[in-house]
């Protein structure tokens, strides 16, 4: 199996302009998380999806973040506007979910995001 | 609320010794806990996790967790340490609310390995 993909690796973009995050889970897995990290407040999760529903968006910053996932193999996070205060490292992990709350999360090698 | 403290931000260790990162966690029932390892420029990988039973559990790369129900604890170890294991290692508590999503993380402790 791939793992779990995220593309771009790496994006540097301007204050103001859009920005789009794109993953592939593994499939077969029924949940989708995506997270951010940064120095200051580590690893945060951001929204999670289970069978393409979002089920918890409450970490979403503002309303400047979305997030969408119109099939079981592919799900967006897009950033409009952007602001440099967004640079982070970004992650996408997807997990089976038959083991419920213990369920191992697989995480992407993550995007990380420049705004300048 | 529910929360996991690192205490250690940056611990150096030399190869071959003995390793230990601690974790603190503040949840109201039995908690599921995970220890998560990111190598530089990569995303986290599962080291090990406890939900129940034996207190102590085995993971891959030769760690080891001890859950302490008392100490509200669940530290990582490694008997001997290579250089290979020099990364970030992150402890995660979830399960509250009986949910799938909610992994909360600490901060991180990063480890070094002089030769």
């Amino acid at each position: 199996d791939a793992g779990v993909i995220q593309s771009p690796r790496h994006e540097v973009t301007e204050m103001g302009q859009e920005v789009t995050l794109r993953c592939k889970p593994i499939s077969g897995h029924d949940y989708l998380f995506w997270y951010r990290q940064t120095m200051m407040r580590g690893l945060e999760l951001l929204i999670y999806f289970n069978n393409n529903v979002p089920i918890d968006d409450s970490g979403m910053p503002e309303d400047r973040f979305s997030a969408k996932m119109p099939n079981a193999s592919f799900s967006t996070l897009k950033i409009q506007p952007s602001e440099p205060r967004d640079s982070a490292v970004y992650f996408c992990a997807s997990s089976p979910g038959r083991g419920g709350a213990g369920e191992t999360q697989y995480f992407g090698p993550g995007t990380r995001l420049l705004v300048l | 609320a529910q929360s996991v403290t690192q205490p250690d931000i940056h611990i150096t260790v030399s190869e071959g010794a003995s390793l230990e990162l601690r974790c603190n966690y503040s949840y109201g029932a039995t908690p599921y806990l995970f220890w998560y390892v990111q190598s530089p420029g990569q995303g986290l990988q599962l080291l090990l996790k406890y939900f129940s039973g034996d207190t102590l559990v085995q993971g891959i790369k030769g760690f080891e967790a001890e859950f302490k129900r008392s100490q509200s604890s669940f530290n990582l170890r490694k008997p001997s340490v290579h250089w290979s294991d020099a990364a970030e290692y992150f402890c995660a508590v979830g399960g509250y609310g009986g949910s799938q999503g909610n992994l909360i993380f600490g901060k991180g402790t990063k480890l070094s390995v002089k030769p």
